[in-house]
């Protein structure tokens, strides 16, 4: 069985640009989680969707944002890009009844310049 | 604001021997918490877990305690084997409302010396 995939592995972009990450949840999860660890920090939760809807999401600025797609895979998107935007963003699935036991991707890291 | 704190960011030990990792949480609303193992280039990937009605949960050489009244949890393996060596997240949850988040700790890097 396929885990978590994400993509890119690695994005460099500068100030002011845009970046779009993408993820494929595990075969049978409905629900996707994306958390962001800038260097030396925890995991940051970020956002949280099921069936397409946006079920919650952390204390972020709006420029974050993504979206779920038919398939169950998502991407997301931050726009205006600033230098502390850089860290590994990590995405994750898991059955809606089993939202606390996450399958984590391996992970894109994004760098602003 | 840190609601879940590791305080230790790296340990060593020697193969064979425990490693205890140590984490606090400050929201005596968490009702669920979890350990994750993280490898290099890799995500992190489920551990164990605990309810908060429990006080200890054991899977093999793993076991998590859990103090509710200081608010600390800890993660026993025993005994401690070189590829145990990876950086482990805490993390704690409103389990019993579906709220899709989990508050991680910084983390903290064991080293199991051969």
């Amino acid at each position: 069985e396929a885990g978590v995939t994400q993509s890119p592995t690695h994005l460099i972009k500068t100030r002011g640009q845009q970046a779009t990450l993408r993820c494929s949840p595990i075969s049978g999860h409905t629900s996707v989680y994306w958390y962001q660890q800038a260097l030396g920090l925890g995991l940051q939760f970020l956002l949280w969707y099921d069936e397409g809807e946006e079920r919650n999401r952390g204390n972020f600025p709006p420029r974050f944002s993504g979206r779920q797609f038919p398939n169950y895979s998502s991407e997301l998107n931050v726009n205006a890009l600033e230098l502390e935007d850089s860290a590994l963003y990590l995405c994750a699935s898991s059955l809606l009844d089993r939202a606390n036991v996450l399958t984590f991707g391996a992970g894109s890291r994004l760098t602003v310049l | 604001d840190q609601q879940v704190k590791q305080n230790s960011p790296s340990l060593s030990v020697q193969e064979g021997r425990i490693s205890i990792l140590n984490c606090d949480y400050t929201n005596s609303m968490f009702d669920y918490f979890l350990w994750y193992k993280k490898y290099p280039a890799e995500g992190p990937t489920f551990l164990i877990s605990i309810s908060s009605i429990k006080d200890k949960n054991e899977d093999g050489r793993f076991t998590v305690f859990l103090n509710k009244s200081a608010k600390h949890l800890s993660l026993h393996i025993v005994p401690s084997q070189p590829g145990d060596s990876a950086v482990y997240f805490c993390a704690a949850s409103y389990g019993s409302s579906n709220t899709g988040k989990l508050i991680f700790g910084q983390g903290t890097t064991l080293q199991v010396k051969p």
